[in-house]
């Protein structure tokens, strides 16, 4: 089975430029999550879908990000226009959503913001 | 909102030495997991396990639902099981994971 797939793996941008990051989860997978990890941090969910409606987005910084889950599958996060304190690994997971929820999680896309 | 604190933050070990890993939260939870995320930094799954024992190999986990803790034991350890080790809790009530601060393990040769 495929696991969860990202891209691109790695991005370097200037600040106020804006970018994107894909995500296709594993097959049948009805939740995703898209999440920002800083260095020495722990992943903070920005946002998660069930199926393609959102269930959380409180912690999504709203004025520059967005993100979409198309038909339900693949999601886009974007970031516009993206500022230095971006900097950080952006990570997909997703899950079944039932009564056991496990999450598994693609190996993210490092962003750098100069 | 629920607060995760894993313990100890940092960990030296020599190769072969055991170890356990605490994670507290402070309020009740539906779900919990244990990640290891490597140096590469992709989270690998090591447990899914809100309530009860688990073993897989070399590493074991217990959650104590009822108090709140989740352990996570490493045996016979090896310089591979070096990186982060995360949990993450889904408190009742809501839909979304919280992770915790994270024990950063390095294991010497």
């Amino acid at each position: 089975e495929a696991g969860v797939a990202q891209s691109p793996r790695y991005k370097i941008i200037e600040k106020r430029q804006s970018v994107a990051f894909w995500c296709n989860p594993i097959s049948g997978h009805a939740t995703l999550y898209w999440y920002q990890q800083i260095l020495g941090q722990g992943p903070k969910l920005l946002i998660q879908f069930q199926n393609n409606g959102v269930v959380d987005d409180s912690q999504l910084p709203k004025d520059r990000f967005s993100a979409e889950r198309l038909k339900g599958v693949d999601s886009t996060l974007k970031i516009q226009p993206a500022k230095l304190e971006d900097s950080a690994v952006y990570l997909c997971a997703s899950s079944l959503r039932g009564t056991v929820n496990e999450q598994f999680f693609g190996p993210g896309t490092r962003l750098t913001v100069l | 909102g629920i607060q995760v604190e894993q313990s100890p933050p940092d960990l030296i070990l020599q190769e072969g030495a055991n170890s356990t890993l605490r994670c507290n939260f402070s309020d009740s939870v539906n779900n919990l997991q244990w990640f290891h995320q490597n140096p590469w930094g992709q989270l690998i799954n090591l447990f899914y396990i809100p309530s009860g024992t688990k073993q897989n190999g070399r590493l074991s986990a217990t959650t104590v639902a009822t108090e709140r803790y989740s352990l996570l034991y490493i045996s016979s350890s090896q310089t591979t099981d070096s990186g982060v080790y995360f949990c993450a809790v889904e408190a009742s009530g809501t839909y979304k994971y919280i992770f915790g601060t994270g024990t950063r393990l390095k294991v010497l040769a």
